[in-house]
């Protein structure tokens, strides 16, 4: 069955970065691409951008545009969303889910990853 | 910016129906998907472009979408329902998936 599965939890100082990684399996991970959402404490969802697995075409949030790289590597199905200058607004639970294209509804998510950014 | 309006907070008994409205200008003419979404769980779809389900989603689940409004009907509403729901479309203009603020579904 498709399964995502993220990497641990990270605890970052203000200013620093963070590279959160998503590792697909139970399908061809080059045919889709993959969507990064967050959800801040006590807030909704908010989509951060999308990756094309074939591709490598992106699209980010305008919020994040500048401060947000998503990558992926096709000989390991992975893929990876950093994000720069990391400020406490930025704590948050970070899913990756699949998604064939940009505009497709994401039926598989990530266990999601925990970012705390704290001085 | 393109903008999805939902009420914060619908209630509803047990076995009564909720409906959960989703705002956008001319909403109608987009695909909207809606997502359930239980604390300290991933995000779960239960209907995507506007009226279809996954499998495995029960027949309770269903969604409509005509003008400037989408809806999520969930009818025979059990405690284990009771969840933050989102909707959520992809703005061709600006080239964004925007999410709605979101809305917590109380069984009482």
């Amino acid at each position: 069955q498709v399964q995502l599965v993220q990497s641990g939890a990270e605890v970052k100082r203000p200013g620093a970065s963070v590279r959160v990684s998503c590792t697909a399996a139970g399908y061809t991970f080059s045919n889709d691409g993959i969507s990064w959402v967050r959800q801040a404490p006590g807030q909704g969802l908010e989509w951060v951008g999308w990756i094309s697995g074939y591709t490598g075409n992106t699209k980010y949030a305008v919020k994040f545009q500048g401060r947000v790289t998503m990558t992926t590597d096709t000989s390991t199905n992975t893929a990876y969303m950093e994000m720069r200058s990391l400020r406490s607004d930025d704590t948050a639970v970070y899913y990756c889910a699949r998604a064939g294209g940009e505009w497709y509804p994401h039926e598989h998510w990530g266990q999601g990853t925990l970012v705390t950014v704290s001085s | 910016s393109y903008v999805l309006t939902q009420p914060p907070s619908v209630s509803v008994a047990p076995g009564q129906t909720a409906t959960i409205t989703c705002g956008g200008s001319n909403i109608g003419s987009k695909s909207v998907h809606w997502y359930q979404h239980k604390p300290g769980q991933a995000p779960v779809l239960v209907v995507y472009d506007d009226t279809d389900r996954p499998s495995g989603i029960p027949e309770q689940f269903s969604g409509s979408n005509s003008g400037n409004t989408a809806t999520l009907t969930i009818s025979g509403v059990e405690a284990g329902d009771e969840a933050d729901y989102y909707c959520q479309v992809w703005d061709s203009t600006s080239d964004q998936r925007v999410f709605g603020g979101g809305t917590k579904l109380t069984v009482l």
